[in-house]
């Protein structure tokens, strides 16, 4: 089946930290890729997506490749800030026969960045 | 201008009750989805509608009836609530039905809580 599996939080960096949130997914197929962002008493936000092996997806100084060989879509930052706080879903979407595309999601990374 | 609202963003109610949770996107979209968040931030879809027609059901109880009235509204009606279906419930909707490049947009959530 499909499922997402991301690394587990709470994740806690300075300002100006590197980060890495690591996503991994299993699928039949060839679905496309996705990280949404949910900051505090949100909903959750596109951040970013890839939608082929290779591609890479970047927003807000957030980047992610499509790495079909080991099927691995991870999401770095260069230098976080505190405003960067949130929990971040890693996603795919599948498209299942007869019922259009489904998201699939992992179970969310919670980031806390400190001043 | 809220792309995608809900009311109420908060519910709380006893055990046993019936309630109604709506949903309202003024994005033009053709399909909207019903996501149930517990208490790990663990996500999951529940429903989808396409222009008012089903097209994703999630091994919900029947207990969850959704409905469409036009393809701006997706309602979801919770009858006999039980203590398990505390959780915080998302709308989201994309433009079609299920191309997996579609981006969905959520509203803010609406968290219920049964006592």
């Amino acid at each position: 089946g499909n499922s997402v599996t991301q690394m587990e939080g709470p994740v806690t960096l300075s300002e100006e930290a590197f980060l890495t949130i690591n996503c991994t997914y299993t699928a039949t197929g060839y679905p496309s890729l996705f990280w949404y962002v949910q900051y505090p008493g949100e909903g959750l936000q596109l951040l970013l997506k890839a939608t082929k092996a290779d591609d890479k997806g970047s927003n807000k100084g957030f980047e992610a490749t499509y790495r079909k060989e080991t099927t691995s879509f991870h999401l770095e930052k260069g230098s976080v800030q505190v405003s960067d706080s949130a929990v971040y879903f890693c996603a795919l979407s599948a498209l299942i026969y007869n019922q259009g595309g489904k998201l699939i999601f992992g179970q969310g990374t919670e980031l806390s960045v400190k001043p | 201008d809220t792309a995608v609202s809900q009311t109420p963003k908060y519910l709380v109610t006893q055990m046993g009750n019936d309630k109604s949770i709506k949903c309202e996107q003024n994005l033009g979209h053709d399909t909207m989805y019903w996501y149930k968040q517990d208490s790990k931030k663990f996500l999951k879809i529940m429903f989808s509608y396409n222009n008012k027609e089903l097209i994703i059901n999630e091994t919900v109880p029947n207990r969850f009836s959704p409905k469409s009235p036009d393809k701006a509204h997706l309602n979801l009606h919770i009858n006999s609530l039980e203590l398990g279906d505390s959780a915080v419930y998302f709308c989201a909707s994309s433009q079609g039905q299920g191309p997996i490049t579609d981006t969905q947009y959520f509203g803010p959530g609406t968290r219920l809580t049964v006592l």
